[in-house]
């Protein structure tokens, strides 16, 4: 059974860096093909992919934020984490992570954890 | 960036009717289409990769279809349990990006 499940700060303020953790069971990130993603979402909006990272350690990024964002894994406790830098108001949102695979052509987000409230305000 | 557009922004149905939602990318993805479903307080599901496959455990009435730059969902018969947002996601390449979302209600 996969499940993930996000942690974070809950709130902080302007300028400071957010750093979120994605724990998961069911697969691991040394399979090949996996890939876990973060993906953000603002109250009573649309979804925005942000950042993922595969079984071999390539990365990829959202440039909408620009140099902002790292993403990192520990294969050997199933988590991955994503800090960002210099938050604003902008970045208050529910922060999901998500399985994500090839499968047929393309990448999904297959399994979602529950997501975290993150507000930044001072 | 791979823009997605979606149609219509929101739509009501009645019990049983089939129901489309539309997904219009920006350029050719390849059949490199998701569509997830979001309930109010939840995390998004997916229903549809690759297009057309059904993801396990999503019910049958769930289709989607498309090529090119142009992708649909299919909901035949709508049920109660159907109401949320759907979404629809591009895999093709970076950044992935997701469209505007569709609002559906049972009428």
């Amino acid at each position: 059974q996969v499940t993930l499940k996000e942690s974070g700060p809950g709130i902080l303020q302007p300028s400071q860096t957010l750093s979120l953790t994605c724990s998961f069971s069911g697969f691991s990130l040394s399979t090949s093909g996996i890939c876990v993603s973060w993906i953000r979402q603002p109250s009573g909006k649309g979804l925005e992919w942000l950042a993922t990272i595969c079984w071999e350690d390539s990365k990829g990024y959202n440039p909408s934020l620009k140099n902002r964002l790292t993403i990192s894994k520990d294969t050997s406790n199933n988590q991955a984490f994503l800090k960002i830098t210099s938050v604003d108001t902008a970045d208050t949102a529910i922060y999901y992570c998500a399985r994500t695979a090839t499968v047929v052509k393309g990448w999904y987000f297959d399994f979602w954890g529950p997501g975290t409230m993150v507000t930044v305000s001072s | 960036d791979i823009q997605m557009t979606q149609s219509p922004a929101s739509l009501s149905a009645s019990l049983g009717e089939t129901v489309s939602i539309e997904c219009l990318a920006s350029e050719g993805i390849s059949n490199s289409l998701a569509w997830y479903q979001q309930k109010p307080g939840k995390s998004p599901q997916l229903l549809i990769y690759g297009a057309s496959s059904l993801q396990d455990g999503v019910p049958s009435r769930f289709s989607g279809s498309g090529s090119g730059t142009q992708y649909s969902l299919k909901i035949s018969g709508m049920q109660p349990e159907d109401e949320g947002v759907y979404y629809c996601q591009q895999g093709y390449k970076y950044p992935w990006t997701f469209g505007g979302g569709t609002k559906l209600e049972l009428k």
